[in-house]
């Protein structure tokens, strides 16, 4: 079975500060790695997919990076605003053959504070 | 439709009844996905679709669970006899192809007593 590890479960930062969280997932038949943002009471919605060893993606103050070899995305936000708590969840994706699933982390809960 | 619809929004079940679930997937997505979230945060795979064939259901429970997504309808959930474990908010999410973002519904919560 697949694990995908986040950390830290949950982080409580100051408006402005600039933070980053971790997603381990195993680096054997790696296809893709996703990145969701979930509010309370919404729809996870999609921030990044990445496939390539070294990958980076920005939109706006929220940027990602992937290391496949081994098997690490960091999510990093800057300046954190209020607007920016929610539960930010990684996902590894198996896929081609028989499998066609995306394997989610738990998650790491972001407030803050203003 | 632009958005991946779920219905209903809130489902209540006594136990041992059967609960049907519906997600209609954004128009010209080619796959859909189903996952059960029980805990806080945990996202548990349960099956996926390409158009009407099963993709993966190595996530779906061997009794009482089963899935269609049949041409021109919703896809569909089913439990039969439901247990009190089978609480949860079930979300549905599509993708135009297998390996791209997915597009989350709203979810349905199921509530068995």
């Amino acid at each position: 079975i697949l694990n995908v590890e986040q950390s830290p479960q949950s982080l409580h930062v100051q408006e402005g500060d600039s933070t980053n969280f971790t997603c381990s997932f195993p680096s054997s038949n790696f296809y893709a790695l996703h990145w969701y943002r979930w509010e309370t009471a919404k729809s996870p919605e999609a921030l990044f997919v990445m496939t390539l060893n070294g990958d980076e993606k920005k939109k706006g103050r929220i940027s990602a990076t992937l290391n496949t070899k081994e098997g690490y995305s960091y999510l990093y936000i800057k300046g954190s605003q209020p607007e920016d708590s929610a539960t930010y969840l990684c996902a590894l994706l198996n896929y081609g053959g028989s499998q066609g699933n995306l394997i989610f982390g738990k998650g790491t809960k972001l407030s803050v504070k203003p | 439709g632009e958005e991946v619809a779920q219905t209903p929004k809130h489902l209540v079940r006594g136990e041992g009844q059967k609960a049907k679930l519906y997600c209609a997937p954004i128009k010209g997505h080619s796959y859909v996905f189903w996952y059960q979230q029980v805990l806080k945060n945990e996202f548990k795979f349960l099956i996926s679709f390409q158009n009407e064939n099963v993709f993966d259901e190595t996530g779906m429970p061997k009794e009482r669970f089963s899935a269609k997504c049949l041409p021109n309808s919703p896809c569909s959930l089913e439990i039969q006899a439901t247990k009190l474990e089978d609480s949860a908010v079930y979300f549905c999410a599509s993708s135009p192809r297998g390996a791209e973002k997915l597009f989350f519904g709203s979810g349905t919560q199921l509530s068995v007593l």
